[in-house]
């Protein structure tokens, strides 16, 4: 069936450090994975996306990686700061829904 | 910079009612879909609505959920005769073309009590 995996579920840094949230899905139909941060009662804000014919995509502090083969995708957050505290989802698209991960509680510690 | 917009922010009812919730997506969005979020678990999808009808649907989508765009702005969700289950946060989210990013509401918080 359509299911996305994340690992893992809490993740705890301190500021400064690197951060790695790794996702894999199981339908080979799925070609766009974005990423999306959720804070405490808000509604779920793109982070940053990658589609199937890229296999690396990074925006200042923040990359996602692409393995197609293998059905794994990865968020890297670089030099994390307290702000970056939040719950973080993957996703894979499959004929435009979503399919969810279980969330990463990411916690930046000063 | 364009939102899309959820009313009410906070329902609550009893069980047995129903409830419509509603939102506004973004104005030259085509795509549009309804999730729910279980307080503490992932986000799920429920429903994708595109040309005027349903694209695809999820299990927990049964017969108790509809979903209509009654006029050029508004899409609403439906649930004829809420569950306890039925509790959740509510997003609703709209794209340009199917395989594009989603831009989720604030959400409706449901409580059915």
């Amino acid at each position: 069936g359509e299911n996305v995996e994340q690992h893992p579920s809490t993740l705890s840094v301190q500021e400064g450090d690197s951060a790695v949230i790794k996702c894999t899905y199981s339908d080979s139909a799925s070609n766009y994975f974005p990423w999306y941060k959720q804070e405490l009662g808000k509604r779920p804000q793109l982070i940053i996306d990658i589609r199937s014919n890229v296999g690396e995509k990074k925006d200042q502090r923040i990359a996602v990686t692409l393995n197609k083969t293998a059905k794994h995708f990865s968020l890297h957050i670089t030099e994390t700061q307290p702000e970056d505290s939040a719950v973080y989802f993957c996703a894979a698209s499959i004929r435009g829904k979503l399919i969810f991960g279980q969330g990463t509680e990411l916690s930046v510690k000063p | 910079e364009p939102e899309v917009t959820q009313t009410p922010s906070h329902q609550v009812t009893q069980m047995g009612q129903e409830v419509i919730l509603r939102c506004v997506p973004i104005s030259n969005h085509l795509y549009f879909y309804w999730y729910r979020q279980i307080l503490g678990q992932k986000v799920e999808f429920l429903v994708s609505f595109y040309n005027n009808e349903i694209s695809e649907k999820s299990e927990i989508f049964d017969d108790q959920f509809s979903v209509e765009r009654p006029d050029g702005s508004n899409f609403t969700l439906k649930i004829r005769s809420t569950k306890l289950e039925d509790s959740a946060m509510y997003f609703c989210a709209s794209s340009v073309t199917e395989e594009n990013i989603q831009y989720f509401g604030a959400g409706t918080r449901l409580s059915v009590l």
